[in-house]
């Protein structure tokens, strides 16, 4: 099984500050990787697909980037409607899996 | 612009099952796979299954084999998620989550169920 680990597992941050998160996996994963923010009572929303790619309608403030098993989130300039929990996620295909890492939790100071 | 709808909220006992739904609208249904992601209090979002109800083959976290069942209707439109022999560390709000690419395994969950909370007590 491919595991996931993030850095930091927290992070204040001030408003107009950028922000990076880390995902490391244990195999080398190409570019499949998403990431995902996860604020309290609402459900998950997607932000990047395949490392790097912006959803359509996402703040162009977010963006991924890395392949292999080393990935960065940034969010370029934060915002105060960007606290939340933030989650890469793999998957693989032989057999199919899809596995989230364990998130980091943004808060705003 | 597609929408997931779940189920209600659920109180069940230990050693009981839960099943749990999710109907999709706008848009085609059977080619775009479908899985369940759930948070239990205080965790992290965890992938249980998912579906590709074209095809109705299905694919399961080795945590739950055994345990979770995931269906669909394609005359309905709706996956299932049932889940048994309940414990309380299966209290968790439930996801489904669907993809863009059709006929394939979940790759992104581009759209998400509103959750459904699921309860276990005595």
């Amino acid at each position: 099984d491919v595991q996931m680990t993030q850095s930091p597992s927290s992070l204040s941050a001030s408003v107009g500050d950028k922000v990076t998160i880390t995902c490391q996996t244990s195999h080398d994963i190409s570019n499949y990787l998403n990431w995902y923010q996860h604020k309290p009572g609402k459900a998950p929303e997607l932000l990047i697909s395949d490392a790097s790619n912006l959803k359509t309608g996402a703040p162009s403030r977010f963006s991924g980037s890395g392949s292999g098993t080393h990935f960065i989130f940034t969010i370029s300039s934060l915002q105060p409607e960007d606290i939340g929990t933030y989650y890469c996620q793999q998957y693989y295909n032989m057999p199919p899996m899809f596995t989230f890492g364990p998130g980091t939790k943004v808060e705003v100071k | 612009q597609v929408q997931l709808v779940q189920s209600g909220a659920e109180v069940q006992k230990p050693g009981s099952s839960v099943k749990v739904s999710c109907r999709a609208s706008g848009g085609a249904f059977s080619p775009y796979p479908v899985g369940w992601v759930r948070q239990a209090p205080g965790q992290g979002l965890e992938w249980m299954g998912g579906i590709i109800p074209v095809f109705g083959t299905t694919n399961y976290a080795q945590k739950f084999q055994g345990r979770v069942t995931i269906t669909a209707d394609e005359s309905t439109n709706t996956v299932y998620l049932e889940l048994s022999s309940l414990t309380s560390e299966d209290t968790a709000i439930y996801y489904c989550a669907r993809d863009v690419v059709p006929r394939g395994p979940l790759a992104a969950a581009h759209y998400w169920g509103q959750g459904t909370l699921v309860t276990v007590s005595s």
